[in-house]
């Protein structure tokens, strides 16, 4: 069945940087585009970024524009997103997820990381 | 960039009672070439992330109970469940995907028991 499991999490204080991962498995990774999605302490749901199925085409909130990097490795089946410069409101669970039938319909979701970002 | 907005911020219903959760959207998210709305209603439980429910404004997922249903088109929408079951409490998200390169959220309602 189909898998998405984050990682990379954590407590990062303002201005620090980390790198998410996203491992997939149960489908062909390649061929589906994906985004991330974050969700603030009880809030609702923000999408982060996107990228095509071949790393070709990539885009991003104006909130993470220039501080974050989506990228993929196709072979390790892996979804990445680099954080830096990061701000008290970046703090959120952010969720992996698969898009299927158009770019931003999202079929299937990782159970998320926690980023806390706190002096 | 399109505003989804959400009513009511939250309700309470009667178990075997109908619940309806409003997605008004500040554009249409009808794309005419197709004669799509980019819609879609997503729950999430506690402790848990999003799932899809419905998408293309009325077709349920796979495995989706079919008390469950989406109607509407162009800006304003509804989600129904026809008859509330305990294991319905959750907040229920809708989305509009019509957007390129971004996609956006209803702020959620939380539905709870009466």
């Amino acid at each position: 069945q189909v898998q998405l499991v984050e990682s990379g999490g954590g407590l990062v204080r303002p201005g620090g940087s980390l790198r998410l991962s996203c491992a997939a498995s149960g489908f062909s990774f390649s061929n589906y585009y994906m985004s991330w999605i974050r969700q603030a302490p009880g809030k609702g749901l923000e999408w982060v970024s996107f990228i095509s199925d071949s790393d070709s085409t990539t885009y991003y909130a104006d909130s993470v524009k220039g501080r974050f990097t989506i990228s993929r490795d196709n072979a390790k089946n892996s979804l990445y997103l680099q954080m830096n410069s990061l701000r008290a409101e970046d703090t959120a669970v952010y969720y992996c997820a698969r898009a299927y039938q158009s770019k931003y319909l999202f079929d299937h979701w990782g159970q998320g990381t926690l980023v806390t970002v706190s002096s | 960039d399109i505003v989804m907005t959400q009513s009511p911020d939250s309700l309470a219903v009667s178990l075997g009672e109908r619940a309806t959760i409003n997605c008004k959207s500040s554009q249409s998210v009808l794309y005419s070439s197709n004669n799509k709305n980019y819609l879609a209603w997503y729950q999430q439980k506690p402790g848990q992330p999003p799932k899809l429910l419905i998408y293309w404004a009325s077709t349920r997922e796979s495995g989706v109970p079919d008390r469950f249903s989406g109607s509407g088109s162009g800006t304003d929408f509804t989600l129904t469940i026809s008859s509330l079951q305990a294991e319905d409490v959750a907040v229920y998200f809708c989305q509009q995907y019509y957007t390129n390169p971004m996609c956006s959220f209803g702020q959620g309602t939380k539905l709870d028991i009466k």
